[in-house]
């Protein structure tokens, strides 16, 4: 398995600005993804983030909201920019370890 | 990806077996059935995955037929902590880096 941050655990930000959250490993891996699970719905993956590669996004995210960087196997950031009140939910890093994905606790992000 | 059907709520008392099933006609035969618990504000738990037949480990045991196109995820003798959503999804092994793909997952709800 993997130990899995993220920082900050929770924000309450306001609309306009952008947040970055960080996710940290304590293992190296090449696969890690970013999933968003808005409140009381299931997690939707917003991109796959391979180190030495661009992130590939799912269909309805687009980097320029969602821009993230992958500069060494053990971490990871997501900005979400240009915050919305939609954009209010938890994001949740994953990565890919023997063929099992393991989560980060989330951050809880609150758009006012 | 293989889509997966599995009941929205389950309800049960502390101490009695649980079995959750997803079906997933159009399972791959690359694909791994993965099981994975969530308590609210917290990143999925993996519980157990699972190729075929029966895999157990100190949590949970997952019952896999021989066409593999549903599986049954049992908890035994559960309790109040058990509380959580319970997601049941295919995808295929570690090699080909696939996100998993979250359905609505199964509401289990324990009470004394």
């Amino acid at each position: 398995s993997a130990v899995i941050s993220q920082k900050p655990s929770r924000d309450i930000c306001q609309r306009g600005t952008s947040l970055t959250i960080q996710c940290q490993v304590d293992s190296q891996v090449t696969m890690m993804f970013w999933y968003r699970q808005q409140p009381g719905q299931s997690l939707t993956l917003i991109a796959t983030a391979n180190q030495g590669s661009e992130a590939t996004y799912e269909s309805g995210f687009v980097i320029d909201k969602f821009p993230i960087s992958r500069p060494n196997l053990t971490f990871s950031t997501l900005t979400v920019s240009n915050m919305s009140p939609e954009d209010s939910s938890i994001y949740l890093c994953s990565v890919l370890i023997g063929g099992v994905q393991y989560f980060g606790p989330g951050t809880r992000l609150t758009v006012t | 990806l293989a889509k997966t059907t599995q009941p929205i709520s389950m309800d049960s008392y502390e101490g009695q077996e649980v079995n959750i099933t997803c079906s997933h006609n159009n399972i791959a035969t690359n694909d791994y059935i993965t099981w994975y618990q969530q308590f609210p504000s917290q990143g999925p738990r993996f519980i157990i995955q699972g190729y075929k037949t029966k895999v157990t480990n100190e949590v949970a045991s997952l019952f896999i037929p021989a066409d593999r196109k549903s599986s049954t995820l049992s908890l035994p003798r559960v309790s109040l902590s058990d509380t959580a959503v319970y997601y049941c999804l295919v995808g295929p092994a570690n090699q080909a880096g696939t996100a998993l793909i979250f359905g609505k997952g199964t509401t289990l709800s324990v009470s004394s």
